[in-house]
């Protein structure tokens, strides 16, 4: 079945270390979102990929970095992760940014500890 | 500006009993309309979407959606609300002027009560 793959599900990693999550896709699709998300709240889009074109939201720190070096994969870099980095990071797709086509597919997500 | 209301962040139903999760947007333009579900230390699952044409919409595992433009409303329901319903739902929105982005509301926590 075609699908969002996150590895890992559970990442701890200590305060200050550099991390990276991974996303990878099997469905062809040209836009790759990252999100956050945090306890009892919605998801909060970090950046996103339109093919190789970057988009990072205006208020994402700069901490938060990523990388997409081909159609199937995407990393998120979190270059000295604080205890309030502690999140789910969700990995989405989707076929398009317009018309009918932004209907994103989620991956089961990372659930990031800093200790 | 673009936005989307849910009311009740969280809902308590009976099981066999009427779901009822409600949705308000705000949109310039002709809303594309969405219900994720999202299970404990899931990723979010597309229950249904309004994009064009019919109003109101079928989803997975029994559930639907009517869009009332008059009213701004996409509500989700399901006649008879079983255990394996508890989670958390989110209704989101997008449209042709946001690049792709979706914009959503804050959730509703779902309990199903034997």
């Amino acid at each position: 079945d075609a699908m969002v793959i996150q590895n890992p599900r559970y990442q701890v990693t200590q305060f200050g270390k550099p991390v990276t999550l991974s996303c990878s896709q099997t469905l062809n699709h040209n836009v790759m979102y990252w999100y956050q998300q945090k306890s009892s709240q919605a998801p909060k889009l970090l950046f996103h990929y339109y093919d190789k074109d970057f988009n990072n939201e205006a208020d994402t720190p700069d901490n938060f970095q990523s990388r997409r070096p081909n159609t199937s994969f995407c990393f998120l870099d979190i270059r000295s992760p604080g205890l309030g980095d502690a999140a789910m990071y969700l990995c989405a797709t989707s076929r398009d940014r317009g018309g009918t086509y932004n209907e994103q597919f989620f991956g089961p997500g990372t659930r990031l500890t800093v200790l | 500006a673009q936005s989307v209301t849910q009311l009740g962040s969280h809902v308590s139903v009976s099981e066999g009993a009427l779901v009822l999760l409600r949705c308000n947007y705000s949109s310039s333009v002709p809303p594309y309309l969405f219900w994720y579900v999202q299970y404990p230390n899931q990723g979010l699952q597309l229950l249904l979407k309004y994009t064009t044409g019919a109003t109101l919409v079928k989803g997975i595992n029994g559930f639907e959606a009517e869009f009332k433009k008059s009213e701004t409303s996409f509500h989700l329901t399901k006649p008879s609300a079983h255990m394996s319903d508890a989670a958390e739902y989110f209704c989101a929105l997008g449209g042709r002027n946001q690049g792709g982005k979706l914009i959503f509301g804050q959730g509703t926590e779902l309990s199903v009560k034997p």
